[in-house]
C-alpha cells in the first residue's frame, strides 16, 4: 500500500524567497511520485513526476523536487517565489508495478506575500 | 489543446434530487478517474475505469452513487438521491493507463455541487 504525508497545511513565504513544500511517502514497492498544483476554482495540473530515472526532477514554473529514498521524501522547492505561485500543492504516490491508482496527500496551501 | 471537459461546472439542487455529472476524457485516453474534493476530507478517489470497464469503485457509496462509461468519450457520475453531505467539487481525470507506465492524470475543471 502507498500513502503520502504533507507536512504543513499552509506555508507562507515572501515574494523572492525560497519555497519548500514537504512530502514524505510510504510505499511497499518502488514508487512513482508526483506533485500537482491547483489554482483557485481549477482542476489539478501536473508540476513534475519521479519515475525512477534521475532523482532530481525539474518541472514547470521553475519548480523541482528531489527523490531521497533514505529519507522517504520528495520535497518540492523553488528558489524564488512569485506571486503567481500562490495555490494548493498536492503530493501523490503510486506503485511502479502494474496498474495502480494515485494516492494523494492532503495538500499544502502556499501563500506568497509581496 | 486537448483537455478534459466536465459539465455542468456548477449545480445547485435540493436534497433527494438526482444529479448527473458528465466528463469527456481526452481523446485516446483509456483510463478515467472520478474524485471528490471537500475541505474536510481532501481529495478522495471515488472510482476509476480502464478501457470503459470499472476497475475500482470502492471509494463510492454504493447505495446512492453510480459511475458508468457508456462509450469511450463519455463518463458519468450519478447521485440518486442526493444529500447535503454530497456537496463537494467532483473532478474527472483521464490518462493513458498502460501497466507500469507513470500515467499522468489530466484533470478537468470540476463540477461544484451544492445540495440544499
Amino acid at each position: 500500500a502507498q500513502s503520502v504525508t504533507q507536512l504543513g497545511s499552509h506555508v507562507s513565504v515572501s515574494e523572492g524567497a525560497l519555497v519548500l513544500l514537504r512530502c514524505n511517502y510510504s510505499s511497499s514497492v518502488p514508487p512513482y511520485l508526483f506533485w500537482y498544483v491547483q489554482y483557485p476554482n481549477q482542476g489539478l495540473q501536473l508540476l513534475l513526476k519521479y519515475t525512477s530515472a534521475a532523482t532530481l526532477v525539474k518541472g514547470i514554473n521553475g519548480f523541482e523536487a528531489e527523490f531521497k529514498k533514505s529519507e522517504t521524501s520528495f520535497h518540492l522547492t523553488k528558489p524564488s517565489a512569485h506571486m503567481s505561485d500562490a495555490a494548493e500543492y498536492f503530493c501523490a504516490v503510486r506503485g511502479s508495478t502494474g496498474f495502480q491508482k494515485l494516492v494523494f496527500g492532503t495538500g499544502t496551501r502556499l501563500l506568497v506575500s509581496p | 489543446d486537448a483537455r478534459v471537459t466536465q459539465t455542468p461546472r456548477h449545480k445547485v439542487t435540493e436534497m433527494g434530487q438526482e444529479v448527473t455529472m458528465r466528463c469527456q476524457p481526452i481523446l485516446g485516453h483509456n483510463t478515467v478517474f472520478w474524485y471528490r474534493q471537500t475541505m474536510m476530507q481532501g481529495l478522495e478517489l471515488l472510482a476509476y475505469f480502464r478501457n470503459r470497464a470499472p476497475l475500482d469503485d470502492s471509494g463510492m457509496p454504493k447505495d446512492r452513487f453510480s459511475a458508468e462509461m457508456p462509450d469511450a468519450t463519455l463518463a458519468t457520475l450519478k447521485i440518486q438521491p442526493s444529500e447535503p453531505r454530497d456537496s463537494a467539487v467532483y473532478f474527472c481525470a483521464s490518462g493513458s493507463g498502460a501497466q507500469g507506465i507513470s500515467n499522468e492524470q489530466f484533470f478537468g475543471p470540476g463540477t461544484r455541487l451544492t445540495v440544499l
